[in-house]
C-alpha cells in the first residue's frame, strides 16, 4: 500500500513535443504529490507538487494533473527542451514519510 | 541562501567498517530527512528528525542509526556495512515536522561506495 508506481521507465521526445509521465498510488492517506527532478550526480530537486483537493496545477511548462478516484497524478512537460532531459521522480508522502517512484528517464533530442 | 549542504560527497569503505555522513539543512529549517538511492531506482526513506527526535523510521535495519544537533545539523551513522549498503545517501529539510508544511529540499548527497 506504500508503492508508488510510475511509468514509462524511459521517454524520448522532440524538443517542443510535450512529455507525459505517470504514476499511481494505493494508500488513499497520501495527501501531497510533489514531483522531483534529477540530474545525474546531483540530488532530487523540487519540480512542482499538487494536494489532493486541487484537480490540475500548472507552473510554467510544468503541469499535474491530479485523478483523486483513479489514484493517478501525472506531470506534463510541454515545449519540452533539452535541458529538461533528467530523471524525474514522482512521490506521495504522508506528513513527511516520502515515498519515491523508481523514476522517469526523459531524454528530450534536439 | 544556501541550500541543504552534506559531506563528505564521496566515500569509500570496506565491509564491516563504520561511516558517519552529515548534513547542514536550509537555514530557518528544524526537519531533516535522510534517503538512500541505489543505482536506477528512486529514493527510500530511513529517517525523520525534527527539534532532536525521531519523528520516522524506514524499513531499515538498526545498523542505521542518526542524530540531530541543537544547531538542526544532524548525522547519519551506519555499521557494519555490506556491499549492499553502497548508494547516494540524500538528506532533506523542511521547514517544520507538521502536516502543514511538506516541501522538502535535498541536498547533492553522499556518494557510499562499499568494497
Amino acid at each position: 500500500q506504500q508503492q508508488v508506481k510510475q511509468s514509462p521507465q524511459s521517454l524520448i521526445v522532440q524538443k517542443g513535443g510535450i512529455s507525459i509521465i505517470n504514476c499511481a498510488y494505493e494508500n488513499t492517506a497520501f495527501d501531497y504529490f510533489p514531483w522531483y527532478q534529477q540530474f545525474p550526480g546531483k540530488g532530487p530537486a523540487l519540480l512542482i507538487a499538487i494536494r489532493p483537493d486541487v484537480s490540475e496545477k500548472k507552473e510554467g511548462r510544468f503541469t499535474i494533473s491530479f485523478n483523486k478516484s483513479a489514484k493517478q497524478f501525472s506531470l506534463h512537460i510541454m515545449d519540452s527542451q533539452p535541458g529538461d532531459s533528467a530523471t524525474y521522480f514522482c512521490a506521495a508522502s504522508l506528513g513527511q514519510n516520502f515515498v519515491f517512484g523508481p523514476g522517469t528517464r526523459l531524454s528530450v533530442l534536439p | 541562501d544556501a541550500g541543504v549542504t552534506q559531506s563528505p560527497t564521496h566515500l569509500i569503505k570496506t565491509r564491516g567498517q563504520q561511516v558517519t555522513l552529515r548534513c547542514s539543512p536550509i537555514s530557518g529549517h528544524k526537519s531533516v530527512s535522510w534517503y538512500q538511492q541505489v543505482l536506477g531506482q528512486g529514493p527510500q526513506f530511513i529517517f525523520q528528525y525534527y527539534e532532536k527526535e525521531e519523528r520516522g523510521r524506514g524499513n531499515f535495519p538498526d545498523r542505521f542509526s542518526a542524530r540531530q544537533f541543537p544547531n538542526y545539523s544532524s548525522e547519519l551513522n551506519v555499521n557494519a556495512l555490506l556491499l549492499g549498503d553502497s548508494a547516494l545517501y540524500l538528506c532533506a529539510s523542511s521547514l517544520e515536522a507538521s502536516s502543514l508544511t511538506y516541501e522538502q529540499y535535498f541536498g547533492p548527497g553522499t556518494r557510499l561506495t562499499v568494497t
